[in-house]
């Protein structure tokens, strides 16, 4: 069965700390893995990985995908409270496009 | 460019009642997708409709659910008759359609359907 795993469920830091999560899976037919940003409503997207090793940034926020260790990293570095969301990591499958979510990291940032 | 909008946000029925959820993609965008969170558990897709017609329903939990996207644009997620373990949120999301290359899915804000 495909699966996503992410790590920690939960994290509670103090503003400007840098705070890594972490997502690993298991799937079949891999095509790309997704980070989002979920707040109140919508999940935001934030990054698309395909390939091993090539860094995404974005202001404070960078990812990197290992495609044969099978995980990825978000990192966030100088945390606002803004920062504080629900991260979910997804796996979009080749052979079907629907995305495999895991269960997601609540991050709060505290002042 | 307006996002994924979905309708209502909040819906409180009692079991047995009959629900419609419904997705307005965003503009040009030729996939739809369905997606459930029940308490507790991730994100889990239901269904993939390219234009009008579905590509993937294997996410369907049973035959009370029934989705539809006449004419290719919005669509509506039918629940009959609903059931308590219905409950979570339904997320929609839409990606542009690129023929099998990556493509990346936007999602609503969700409708949380809660069967009392």
């Amino acid at each position: 069965e495909d699966k996503v795993v992410q790590s920690p469920l939960s994290l509670v830091v103090h503003e400007g700390d840098t705070v890594t999560l972490n997502c690993s899976y298991e799937v079949t037919n891999f095509r790309s893995l997704l980070w989002y940003k979920q707040e109140k409503k919508a999940p935001t997207f934030l990054f698309m990985l395909t390939s091993s090793g090539i860094e995404k940034k974005s202001g404070r926020l960078s990812s990197i995908l290992d495609k044969k260790e099978l995980f990825s990293i978000l990192n966030i570095t100088a945390t606002q409270t803004g920062d504080s969301a629900v991260y979910l990591c997804a796996v979009e499958l080749a052979s079907s496009e629907k995305l495999v979510f895991g269960k997601g990291t609540k991050l709060t940032v505290n002042p | 460019e307006a996002g994924v909008t979905q309708f209502p946000s909040h819906s409180v029925i009692e079991k047995g009642q009959t629900v419609t959820l419904r997705c307005d993609p965003i503009s040009g965008h030729d996939n739809l997708y369905w997606y459930r969170r029940v308490m507790g558990k991730e994100i889990k897709f239901l269904l993939h409709f390219v234009k009008e017609s579905k590509q993937d329903e294997s996410g369907m939990p049973n035959n009370r659910f029934l989705a539809e996207r006449t004419g290719g644009t919005y669509s509506t997620l039918k629940v009959q008759p609903a059931e308590l373990e219905d409950s979570g949120v339904y997320f929609c999301a839409s990606s542009q359609g690129r023929g099998g290359l990556v493509d990346t899915q936007y999602f609503g804000p969700g409708t949380r359907l809660t069967v009392l």
